[in-house]
């Protein structure tokens, strides 16, 4: 069975740092699939935040959070990371991280994480 | 960029159908033929149900369908189900090479 499992959500103060890791198993990466960062604050709906094409040489942001995060992969490692930095309270939201079934991003995410939360709060 | 539009809730009782509208702009919806829609029942991870507009992933049901006309996808379900009760977004390409989530749609099947 193909799924993503995100980690490294938790608690931070405003301005703080953290970085998201999602694993592939049963799955090789490989540069054949984008993957992208998904998020959804409490009660609301869900915000595409960041993406990174097959080989990872194509990175895209939101304008929410372009300058404050880092999309990156290692698909030797079949993982995905999202470096968040400069934290901000609207930051907090279960962030799911998605796979594209081709190598552009493109929205047709066919196989979801079930999320890691993450908490921005003094 | 604002989101793409989409009703908040929708309705319909077992058997009917329901279509749920997405509008955009010349810059995503009505530009690309890369919309998507995907189902999030209440506590689980989103689903994919359509892709490219009109293409349905293996072991999605034909009960879904979606189309677009200009700026406005649209997902429809016909002979609901109480199990489709769920929350619904599409999502959009755009020409600033990033994706463009709607505000979603709760269906509720009475």
């Amino acid at each position: 069975e193909v799924e993503l499992l995100e980690s490294g959500g938790g608690l931070v103060q405003p301005g703080g740092s953290l970085r998201l890791t999602c694993v592939a198993s049963g799955l090789t990466f490989s540069n054949r699939y984008a993957l992208s960062w998904v998020r959804q604050a409490p009660g609301k709906g869900l915000e595409w935040v960041s993406g990174i094409s097959g080989s990872g040489g194509g990175t895209y942001y939101s304008d929410s959070v372009e300058g404050r995060f880092i999309i990156s992969r290692d698909n030797s490692k079949n993982t995905l990371y999202l470096q968040m930095n400069s934290l901000r309270v609207e930051d907090t939201a279960v962030y799911y991280c998605a796979k594209d079934p081709a190598p552009r991003v493109r929205g047709a995410f066919d196989i979801w994480g079930q999320g890691t939360k993450v908490t921005v709060s003094s | 960029q604002s989101d793409l539009t989409q009703p908040p809730s929708v309705s319909g009782s077992p058997g009917q159908s329901v279509t749920i509208s997405c509008t955009g702009t010349s810059s995503d919806v009505g530009y690309y033929n890369r919309v998507s829609w995907h189902q999030q029942p209440p506590g689980a991870a989103p689903k994919l149900l359509i892709y490219e507009v009109t293409s349905r992933p293996s072991g999605v049901p034909d009960r879904f369908s979606g189309s677009k006309s200009g700026n406005t996808a649209s997902l429809t379900i016909s002979g609901l189900q109480p199990e489709d009760e769920a929350d619904y977004y599409c999502v959009s390409y755009t020409n600033n090479t990033t994706l463009i989530f709607g505000g979603g749609t709760k269906l509720t099947v009475l």
